[in-house]
């Protein structure tokens, strides 16, 4: 059974600092994993998708890397801002594309002034 | 819309009562899922639909769960004879595909449900 793990549960930095949340799986049969992130009472805002054959993927401020044979994705958002205060999560989807997404459960960031 | 739709974004009801939650996905979307998120935990995988295939329902947690399709679009999630323990948001997602080419998919709002 494939297990994420987020770590840490919760972060607190000051602006402008470059920082690195992590997600670990177990199972590195994964066809993707996709970050994140979720505002106090909202749903789930896609950041970034990478398929099991890339190693990052890149979007503004926001790198995601994946290697999958040691069961590790990184997010890396430089620069941070107070709006990137939010939950982020990260999910993988299993090999050969099944329906079933696991995900963890997050990684909670809070960016000071 | 562009996005997701749900409805309701919030509502309480009594234990023991019926829930109907709604969603309506991406247009052109054929991949659509339900999950569930309680206090504190992750989400939890309820139920997949994908074009005019049989729904994956393996996440369902009871018989008092059910949910539908109609036309291939907008989907209904129905619990029965609610419990306090089914309080948690819902939340429903589409893709335009499942695996194959490893598509985003894309989250609603959710709907907050409180048994009380």
């Amino acid at each position: 059974k494939q297990e994420v793990t987020q770590i840490p549960a919760a972060l607190s930095v000051p602006e402008g600092e470059n920082l690195v949340l992590n997600c670990s799986f177990t199972d590195s049969a994964i066809y993707n994993l996709q970050w994140f992130r979720q505002d106090p009472g909202k749903g789930l805002t896609s950041l970034l998708l990478i398929q099991s054959s890339q190693r990052e993927q890149t979007s503004g401020r926001l790198n995601a890397s994946l290697d999958k044979s040691s069961g590790r994705s990184t997010l890396y958002i430089a620069a941070s801002q107070p709006g990137d205060s939010a939950t982020y999560l990260c999910a993988v989807r299993p090999g050969g594309g099944g329906n079933k997404l696991t995900f963890g459960t997050g990684t909670q960031l809070k960016v000071e002034l | 819309g562009a996005g997701v739709s749900q409805s309701p974004s919030n509502k309480v009801t009594e234990k023991g009562k019926d829930v109907e939650l709604r969603c309506d996905p991406i247009s052109g979307h054929t991949a659509l899922y339900w999950y569930r998120q309680s206090l504190g935990q992750g989400l939890e995988f309820l139920i997949y639909f994908q074009g005019n295939s049989a729904p994956d329902k393996s996440g369902l947690p009871s018989d008092r769960f059910s949910a539908e399709r109609t036309g291939g679009s907008v989907s209904t999630l129905t619990i029965q004879r609610t419990q306090q323990e089914d309080s948690a948001v819902y939340l429903c997602a589409s893709s335009l595909t499942s695996g194959g080419s490893g598509n985003t998919i894309y989250f609603g709002e959710g709907s907050w449900l409180t048994v009380v």
